[in-house]
């Protein structure tokens, strides 16, 4: 069964303590991992998308990195205003067999 | 360049009522997709409309039905509403159909149904 799991739960840093957040993926033929960040009562913001094993994508403090298992969302020298939801929806297959499966998200809060 | 707009924000409705909800998507998309979302769950996905035709839905039961128009907006029915269906209630847009761009979101209806 296709499946994306978010590890952890829930993560408290202090600012500027660097950490990094986990999306693993059991699924055939991905097509691409996306990730988003959701703040309370608001909808998930796109960050990220990732489509080959070895890409990186970099966003001020933020880094996604992906390989054929999992995915990597590393948070360098986080802020309080970086607390957040943070999703990953992994996408497969082709045509109109296209589908999302979402993981359940990493809670992240950065106390100053 | 606007994004994505979602109304109402909030809504408040009774069990067995009829609830419609409202989507612009962001200029220059197409494609409308609407997902659910409880507190503490990743949003499931309810269905997707491109060329104003439903083109993929998920496990949701046919009191959840849709609309796009000619201009890509796009409404959410729900009817016979239960107890059940309180939740976050996401638009997002895209170009092309089927997942061919990243999904932008609004920011949710939040339905509540006593």
């Amino acid at each position: 069964e296709d499946q994306v799991t978010q590890s952890p739960e829930a993560l408290r840093l202090q600012e500027g303590e660097s950490s990094s957040l986990n999306c693993s993926y059991t699924v055939s033929g991905l097509r691409g991992l996306f990730w988003y960040r959701q703040d309370p009562g608001k909808g998930p913001e796109f960050l990220f998308t990732l489509y080959s094993a070895g890409e990186e994508k970099e966003k001020e403090r933020l880094k996604a990195t992906l390989t054929k298992k999992e995915s990597f969302l590393h948070i360098t020298a986080p802020k309080p205003e970086d607390s957040a939801t943070y999703l990953c929806a992994v996408q497969l297959g082709a045509g109109n067999n296209r589908k999302l499966i979402w993981g359940l998200g990493t809670s992240l809060a950065v106390n100053p | 360049d606007a994004g994505v707009t979602q109304s109402p924000t909030h809504l408040i409705k009774t069990r067995g009522q009829q609830v419609t909800l409202r989507c612009s998507p962001k200029s220059g998309h197409d494609t409308v997709s609407w997902y659910q979302q409880a507190l503490g769950q990743g949003p499931q996905f309810i269905f997707q409309y491109y060329e104003e035709e439903e083109r993929q839905r998920g496990n949701f039961p046919d009191r959840f039905s849709g609309h796009q128009f000619p201009n890509y907006s796009s409404e959410l029915n729900v009817n016979a509403l239960l107890l059940g269906d309180s939740a976050l209630y996401l638009c997002a847009s895209s170009l092309g159909g089927l997942y061919r761009s990243p999904l932008h979101f609004g920011n949710g209806t939040r339905l509540t149904v006593t």
